[in-house]
Order: structure tokens, then C-alpha cells, then sequence
């Protein structure tokens, strides 16, 4: 399984609503990664984990919650999101922390319209 | 910091035609180089890195880039183009001293025409 699934692959939710992204590969890699990308822009890092830790945070708003229950597993919890957080939330993975020798294995993502 | 610029916003070329996508970087310490393709409605899929060592590099789907360090570019190019080529593509730099996070470039639209 060389994948990265995302899931849901759209989302619709109101200002009010809580939701969550998920995310799951089963390539044994120990890092982990969520970037959201908005219309016709690159993407930009959210979140970093590695070995199911939160290594970095982009300084992102605490409405977006990030979770990674296990090592094949991460989550982005949503809550009271604005209209323009509505993107394209891209999930990927490495073996390890880094783009390093390998570079990054992304999802085909979820696209997110709030209203 | 590092940045990565993509002065092309859109390239149209007809099909079986070359094409050159270029992509310069500034960075005060050194780089891991990307290119990514985008295709509609889907996420990346990577198309070729640079490490170390030669600096053409050969990736997926018949493109390859070239690695000129004096003038910091990773240019991609591919000898005969597809339909199917048609897609976003973002060049992206990583610091090798803490490679954590790519810097993409603003993404040039490869249009290929019958």
C-alpha cells in the first residue's frame, strides 16, 4: 500500500458545526502531516507529527484541532470555522520527520466549504 | 528564509511540443529541490527531487529538471508533451537542516493543446 486516504473527500458544515478529517496510510511512516490549500494557491504546513506527536504548529487558530491516535492515523478536528477557512485540506506522510531522502506521500484531500 | 518563484502563471504549448517550466529559489543555506504535479480536483503526486549529486535529474512521466546552483533555478522540462500533462505543477524547496517543512512555489498551469 504505497497510499495516503482521505476521508471525507468533500465537507460541507455551517459555522456551528463540529466535523473531522481524517487521514490514514499504512507505509510505516512515522511522520505525518496536514496543509491546507486555498483556490488557485500553493500549499501551505499546518501541522507536523512525528512518532504520534505534534511537532510543529504553524501558529494555525485553535478552531482546527489536530489528533493522531495512532501511527497510521491523523485527524483534523473543526470547530467554528469561518467561511474562509473553506480549502483543500491536504494530508501526507514520510518516513520520518522531514522531506529528507524520500520526499512526501500526499493524499488526494478533502475539499472543505463552510457556510 | 527561503522562497520559491514560478514567474510563469500559465503555459500553453501543443501537444507533442516541448516544454520548459521554470522554477528559480533563494535560500541562504541549502536545499532539498520539488517538483510536484497537481492534477484537477486531486492532491500532489511528486515528480522528481534533488538531492545531492547529478544535477539532472530524471522523475516520472518523462520530465526531468536540471539542478545550476549560480543561478538557482531547478527548471523542469519534457522533450514531447501530452493532453494528459495538462495540470498544476509546483516547484518546492526544503531546508537540509531541517527539512520538515516545503515552500512551494505560486504553481504553474500547464495548458498542452491539440
Amino acid at each position: 500500500d504505497t497510499e495516503v486516504t482521505q476521508t471525507p473527500k468533500h465537507l460541507v458544515m455551517g459555522m456551528t458545526n463540529k466535523k473531522s478529517l481524517k487521514c490514514e496510510q499504512h507505509m510505516g511512516h512515522r511522520a505525518m502531516y496536514w496543509y491546507k490549500q486555498k483556490a488557485k494557491k500553493p500549499p501551505e504546513l499546518m501541522f507536523v507529527y512525528s512518532y504520534e506527536k505534534l511537532s510543529i504548529n504553524e501558529s494555525v487558530p485553535s478552531r482546527f484541532s489536530p489528533e493522531c491516535p495512532n501511527s497510521s492515523l491523523l485527524n483534523l478536528h473543526l470547530h467554528a470555522l469561518q467561511p474562509e477557512d473553506s480549502a483543500l485540506y491536504l494530508c501526507a506522510s514520510s518516513q520520518e520527520e522531514g522531506t529528507g531522502t524520500y520526499g512526501y506521500t500526499f493524499g488526494s484531500g478533502t475539499r472543505l466549504t463552510v457556510v | 528564509a527561503q522562497s520559491v518563484t514560478q514567474l510563469d502563471s500559465q503555459v500553453p504549448v501543443f501537444e507533442e511540443a516541448p516544454v520548459e517550466l521554470r522554477c528559480n529559489y533563494s535560500s541562504s543555506v541549502s536545499v532539498y529541490l520539488f517538483w510536484y504535479v497537481q492534477y484537477p480536483n486531486q492532491g500532489l503526486q511528486l515528480l522528481l527531487k534533488y538531492l545531492s549529486g547529478s544535477t539532472l535529474v530524471k522523475g516520472i512521466n518523462g520530465f526531468e529538471a536540471e539542478f545550476n546552483k549560480s543561478q538557482t533555478s531547478f527548471h523542469l522540462r519534457k522533450p514531447s508533451v501530452h493532453i494528459s500533462d495538462t495540470a498544476e505543477y509546483f516547484c518546492a524547496v526544503s531546508r537540509m537542516d531541517s527539512s520538515y517543512k516545503l515552500i512551494f512555489g505560486s504553481g504553474t498551469r500547464l495548458l498542452v493543446r491539440p
